[in-house]
């Protein structure tokens, strides 16, 4: 089946750092893929999402490009934030009994030092 | 954006009895909503998908009779532990869709603690 597996955390970096947060999928056709941010004690919010190969998804000063070639959907933010520190959880869409449903990797926690 | 409410936000019950975690689309409409199960460290585990008015589809594994869901209108489904033991102990989240069609965003609640001692 379809499978998403996430760079393990914890991750622990300086303020203004570079981010990258690895992901690769596995999947059969063409699935959507999400990134989704946890910040403490608050349910998951969509970070940002590519619906094809080589659409970039961007917010918040983060971005993800899908690469099909390497079935890849890193996250990279180039200078982050203490308000940053949260969980991000790389996911695909499959389509199963009529409704799209969601794959999750593991998550990273993500740690902002001041 | 769209609000999803979970309640309660963690609850602790003895073993064998049964916990019921309610999931609300506060300004939309939801026709899908999904509950999903996270152990500590670990992803999310869908455990079934509820269609308002219907039965919930269980994902393989999962006790349907153990986990009861319920949705019956378009802004609350509900899940029942049912019997709960220690290894029920969990954190719970449940996310709805829009009832603009499969392919629209999914907004989550923000999680159920369930302790079982």
């Amino acid at each position: 089946g379809n499978s998403v597996t996430q760079m393990e955390g914890p991750v622990t970096l300086s303020e203004e750092a570079f981010l990258t947060i690895n992901c690769t999928y596995t999947a059969t056709g063409y699935p959507s893929l999400f990134w989704y941010v946890q910040y403490p004690g608050e349910g998951l919010q969509l970070l940002l999402k590519a619906t094809k190969a080589d659409d970039k998804g961007s917010n918040k000063g983060f971005e993800a490009t899908y690469r099909k070639e390497t079935t890849s959907f890193h996250l990279e933010k180039g200078s982050v934030q203490v308000s940053d520190s949260a969980v991000y959880f790389c996911a695909l869409s499959e389509k199963g009994q009529g409704a799209q449903k969601l794959v999750f990797g593991q998550g990273t926690r993500l740690t902002i030092n001041p | 954006g769209a609000v999803v409410s979970q309640h309660p936000s963690w609850v602790i019950c003895k073993s064998g009895t049964s916990v019921k975690i309610e999931c609300r689309s506060l300004d939309f409409q939801a026709t899908t909503m999904f509950w999903y199960r996270q152990f500590p460290k670990q992803s999310l585990m869908l455990m079934a998908t509820s269609n308002e008015g219907s039965k919930a589809t269980y994902e393989q594994g999962v006790e349907k009779d153990k986990f009861l869901i319920n949705h019956a209108s378009l802004t609350l489904s509900t899940l029942t532990v049912t019997s709960a033991h220690p290894e029920d102990s969990s954190f719970y989240i449940c996310s709805a869709r829009r009832r603009a069609g499969g392919a629209s965003e999914a907004f989550f609640g923000q999680g159920t603690r369930l302790t079982v001692v």
